[in-house]
C-alpha cells in the first residue's frame, strides 16, 4: 500500500462544478503540499499546511491530522483548473524525504 | 523572477551516452531536488542537497551523479544512459525544510533512452 494515497484518480467535471479530491496518508507528517501540474508538465505548488485549512481564490484545502486525511476543494470549476493535481508529504523524523501520490487527473469540461 | 530554471525542455539519448541536466534557482534557496517522475508514479527523490557543497543520495540514486558547487546551480548527471531511465525529471528547490517552507518546481526535462 503506497503511503500517500489520492483519490479519485480520474475527474470528470462540468464548469461550475464544486470539485472535491481526497488525499489519505499512513504515515506521521509535519506537512502536507498540494501541487497543481498541467499539461505541458510544469508543476506549481498550491498549498502547504501542517494543520487547519487554507483559501486561495477559488481553491481551499484542508487537513484533518488525527484522521490523516487532507481535501483540496475547487468552487465553480472553470476549464483552465484542468490538470493533475499532486498529494505530498513531508514526512517527521528530520527525513528530506517528501512521499508523493499518484496524483488526479482532473477535467473541466464548458 | 526565474524561479527555478531547468535545461534542456525534451532530450534524446542513446543507450550508453551521458548527459547533464542542468538546474539553477535565483531564490539564494538552501535546499534543491531532484525528482523522476515516471507514467502512473508518483515523484521519486534522486537526489538532494542542503547547501553548497553537500549532497545526499535519495530513494533512486542510482545510475546517476549530482554536484553543489554552487547555491544557485545543481546539476543531475547521467553517465551510462539507460532505456530505465526513460522519464521526466523535475528539479526544486525551498528556502528552509525545518520551516516546511513552499517548494519551487523547474518545468521539467523529458528524456528518452533509446
Amino acid at each position: 500500500k503506497n503511503e500517500v494515497e489520492q483519490s479519485p484518480q480520474n475527474l470528470t467535471a462540468q464548469e461550475g462544478e464544486f470539485i472535491t479530491i481526497n488525499c489519505s496518508y499512513s504515515v506521521g507528517i509535519s506537512a502536507l503540499h498540494w501541487l497543481q501540474q498541467h499539461p505541458g508538465g510544469g508543476i506549481v505548488s498550491l498549498f502547504m499546511l501542517s494543520s487547519g485549512k487554507k483559501k486561495h481564490g477559488r481553491l481551499i484545502a484542508t487537513i484533518n491530522i488525527q484522521e490523516k486525511h487532507s481535501s483540496l476543494h475547487i468552487t465553480a470549476s472553470h476549464p483552465r483548473d484542468s490538470a493533475v493535481y499532486i498529494c505530498a508529504v513531508r514526512t517527521q523524523g528530520g527525513s528530506e524525504k517528501l512521499v508523493f501520490g499518484k496524483g488526479t487527473k482532473l477535467t473541466v469540461n464548458p | 523572477n526565474a524561479g527555478v530554471t531547468q535545461t534542456p525542455k525534451f532530450r534524446i539519448l542513446k543507450i550508453g551516452q551521458s548527459m547533464t541536466l542542468q538546474c539553477t534557482q535565483d531564490m539564494n534557496h538552501n535546499y534543491m531536488y531532484w525528482y523522476r517522475q515516471d507514467p502512473g508514479m508518483g515523484l521519486k527523490l534522486i537526489y538532494y542537497s542542503v547547501g553548497a557543497g553537500i549532497t545526499d543520495k535519495g530513494e533512486v540514486p542510482n545510475g546517476y551523479n549530482v554536484s553543489r558547487s554552487t547555491t544557485e546551480d545543481f546539476p543531475l548527471r547521467l553517465e551510462l544512459a539507460a532505456p530505465s531511465q526513460t522519464s521526466v525529471y523535475f528539479c526544486a528547490s525551498s528556502y528552509n525544510r525545518a520551516l516546511n517552507t513552499e517548494a519551487f518546481f523547474g518545468q521539467g526535462t523529458r528524456l528518452t533512452v533509446v
